[in-house]
């Protein structure tokens, strides 16, 4: 089986300031990784997704997520947010071995980037 | 460009109707699928298509129905047996329906549908 948990709905940070949105996840192998973001009334847009090699996952916009296997965690983070960047972040997984083929997404996490 | 195209963008039903929403993708995938979003709740999965005329059931396919008759299309009918069907519905894709597809789902822009 194979499940993602996005512990915070909500995330607050001040512009120019680091950002970090948590997930963690659940597989019985190597996971598939992937981050998207999702701005109001527009569909999800991919940001990045971790497979195997780099632990470090650069992606669109200056975001990148660091994967920890020994953590079961897979955070996205960017190091100077901006205002722009206030939207929900999906994390998702995939089990390639003992899970499906389709993704599972977290719930979401709302990002507010104050100016 | 290639991409998802979802329409309409907006939908209003009254109690009693079934509604279709489109689904059509010019990138070449194989795999398809629906979503329904609502507020607080994340992604929920309604159906999806690994090849062309076949598909199955996701976590919450009562109330809805769909076809895959092309590799292109793949429409959701709302129908009135679902009960509380007001929600945003998201048409995604990908590369391949299988295990070994290690890319990422390729999303429309949504569909909202209000019932009245």
């Amino acid at each position: 089986a194979q499940s993602v948990a996005q512990p915070e709905d909500q995330v607050n940070v001040a512009e120019g300031n680091p950002l970090t949105v948590k997930c963690t996840y659940s597989v019985s192998g190597n996971p598939y990784l992937f981050w998207y973001v999702q701005y109001p009334n527009r569909g999800l847009q991919f940001l990045l997704k971790y497979i195997t090699g780099d632990n470090l996952v650069k992606g669109s916009y200056g975001f990148e997520a660091e994967f920890n296997k020994s953590q079961t965690s897979f955070h996205l983070k960017k190091p100077s947010a901006l205002v722009s960047d206030s939207a929900l972040y999906f994390c998702a997984v995939r089990d390639p071995v003992g899970g499906s083929y389709i993704p599972t997404f977290g719930r979401g996490t709302s990002l507010i980037v104050h100016p | 460009d290639g991409g998802i195209t979802q329409s309409p963008k907006y939908l209003f039903r009254k109690e009693g109707q079934n509604v279709t929403l489109s689904c059509e993708q010019n990138l070449n995938h194989d795999a398809m699928y629906w979503y329904r979003q609502d507020p607080g709740q994340g992604l929920r999965l309604i159906y999806y298509s690994q090849i062309v005329n076949d598909f199955q059931k996701g976590d919450i396919a009562e109330g809805y129905s769909v076809s895959r008759e092309k590799k292109e299309s793949f429409p959701l009918t709302v129908t009135s047996a679902q009960k509380n069907p007001t929600a945003f519905y998201l048409c995604a894709s990908s590369v391949s329906g299988t295990g070994g597809n290690t890319g990422e789902l390729f999303f429309g822009e949504g569909s909202r549908l209000t019932v009245l």
